[in-house]
C-alpha cells in the first residue's frame, strides 16, 4: 500500500523560529491534508492541498504532486504551535479514505 | 456551526466487557468515518459510511467490532468483548462530498483504556 513518511519525527524550536516539515508519499494521490493535533488530542484542519501553495497566517503549505511531496512552513513559531503535525493523503479511488503519516512532534520553547 | 461531537471523552473498562462510542457529525455531512489512533501513531481508518451505508469496512475487525449509522446521521461504534490491545483513541470524522472533494473534520475522540 501507499507509504506516507514525515520528517523530522521530532523538532524542538525556540519561540520565534521558523521551521519546515516534510511529507513524502509513495504513490499518486487525489488529495492531501495537513492537521495539527494539539496536546488535548484534537485534530485541527490546517490545509486541504492536493497541489499548489496555500497560506493561512503564519502557516503555509506547498504540495508538488508530480514529485510526491508536501511541505508545511511555520513562521515565527509560538508555544501554542506545539503538538503533532500530521500529513494525510487520499488514495486515488478511495473516495475520501485518508492514510496518515506518523507525524512530526513539535515543541516550541518560550 | 458545531463541529463533530463524540461521547464519552474517556472510558475505562475491564477486558471482556462491551463498550460503545457515539458520534454526531457536522450537520449536512453525508460521509462519516471512524478511525483508531494508537499511541505515537497516526489515525487508521476502521470504517466509512456514505449516508447510512457502510461503503468501506475492510479494516474493521468484525469478530469484535460493529458499527451502525441507522438514519444516516449519528453513528455508534461498539466493541464486544474488549481486549487489552483495543486501548487507543477512537476518532470520528465527517466530510461533505462536493465535487469529489472529501475534506475531513475530526471530533475530539474517545480515549479507551482496557484494564
Amino acid at each position: 500500500g501507499i507509504q506516507v513518511e514525515q520528517s523530522p519525527p521530532d523538532l524542538i524550536l525556540q519561540e520565534g523560529a521558523n521551521s519546515t516539515l516534510r511529507c513524502n508519499f509513495s504513490d499518486s494521490v487525489n488529495n492531501l491534508q495537513w492537521f495539527h493535533q494539539n496536546p488535548w488530542g484534537q485534530l485541527i484542519n490546517l490545509f486541504y492541498i492536493p497541489s499548489g501553495t496555500k497560506q493561512n497566517g503564519r502557516l503555509s503549505a506547498t504540495t508538488v504532486a508530480t514529485e510526491r511531496y508536501s511541505l508545511l512552513y511555520i513562521s515565527s513559531s509560538q508555544t501554542t504551535d506545539s503538538g503533532v503535525y500530521f500529513c494525510a493523503v487520499e488514495i486515488i479511488g478511495s473516495q475520501g479514505n485518508l492514510i496518515f503519516g506518523k507525524g512530526t512532534k513539535l515543541s516550541v520553547k518560550p | 456551526e458545531a463541529g463533530v461531537v463524540q461521547s464519552p471523552r474517556y472510558k475505562i473498562i475491564e477486558k471482556k466487557q462491551p463498550v460503545a462510542f457515539w458520534c454526531n457529525p457536522i450537520s449536512g455531512h453525508n460521509t462519516l468515518y471512524w478511525y483508531r489512533q494508537n499511541l505515537g501513531q497516526g489515525p487508521e481508518l476502521l470504517i466509512r459510511y456514505e449516508n447510512e451505508e457502510a461503503v468501506d469496512d475492510s479494516q474493521l475487525p468484525k469478530d469484535r467490532f460493529s458499527a451502525e449509522r441507522l438514519k444516516g446521521v449519528d453513528s455508534t461504534l461498539k466493541i464486544q468483548p474488549a481486549e487489552l490491545g483495543d486501548s487507543a483513541v477512537y476518532l470520528c470524522a465527517s466530510s461533505l462530498e462536493a465535487g469529489a472533494v472529501y475534506e475531513q473534520y475530526f471530533g475530539p475522540g474517545t480515549r479507551l483504556t482496557v484494564t
